[in-house]
């Protein structure tokens, strides 16, 4: 399975749009890339997926180049309770491989 | 909506006990999987089922055991807990032909 590199921590205020964007270089062709947003004590909870240009839901967009090498997730105007940890794997089967994620704060 | 539960989210266990965390799905879900996660390492991959009485092996099996003996319950057992092995444990379940998982709130287990 591909290795995804993001970065460790962001931070934002409230209200702003936020870019985290993931590299995943050796990504095949049936990987799917999909984003998954974990709150403190809980598990994760499944965000997106996309396989190629741009997905939208109301949560979020995901933005995947032509190369698909790289993907970016954009969270629009974020609140505080958009302060998690944000994971983003590569899949082409039900096994995931979760990295350590970025660690999103949002100030007020 | 999809809920999966666990049997405890606070344990505390002696070394060389037996251990089992419970976990159980309401969505009929043919996947099941459990997972570990400690600080600076992500979660990591323990077993996981596909089906009823069927496990695999994930990234880190060693000193943990599977059972699935109904499709919504998935079994985790630390046949004898060592201190290495407090962590949080989270279970999550899935469809044959997706890619999503739902989590439940995990297990914090502490091994004195």
């Amino acid at each position: 399975l591909a290795k995804t590199t993001q970065p460790i921590s962001m931070d934002s205020y409230e209200g702003q749009e936020v870019n985290i964007t993931c590299s995943h270089n050796n990504i095949a062709t049936n990987d799917y890339i999909t984003w998954y947003q974990q709150f403190p004590s809980q598990g994760p909870r499944f965000i997106i997926q996309g396989y190629k240009t741009k997905v939208t839901n109301e949560v979020a967009s995901l933005f995947i180049p032509a190369d698909r090498k790289s993907s970016t997730l954009s969270l629009p105007r974020v609140s505080l309770s958009d302060t998690a940890v944000y994971y983003c794997l590569v899949v082409n089967t039900d096994k995931l491989i979760f990295g350590t994620g970025t660690r999103l704060q949002v100030f007020p | 909506d999809v809920k999966v539960t666990q049997s405890s989210r606070y344990l505390v266990k002696r070394t060389g006990e037996k251990v089992f965390l419970e976990c159980v799905q309401d969505m009929d879900h043919e996947n099941m999987f459990w997972y570990r996660q400690d600080p600076g390492l992500g979660l990591r991959l323990i077993y996981f089922s596909y089906d009823v009485k069927m496990k695999e092996k994930g990234d880190i099996p060693e000193g943990y055991s599977v059972s699935r003996e109904k499709k919504e319950r998935f079994s985790l057992i630390l046949e004898s807990a060592s201190t290495n092995q407090t962590s949080m444990y989270l279970c999550a379940s899935g469809l044959a032909e997706g890619n999503e998982q739902f989590f439940g709130p995990g297990t914090r287990l502490t091994v004195l």
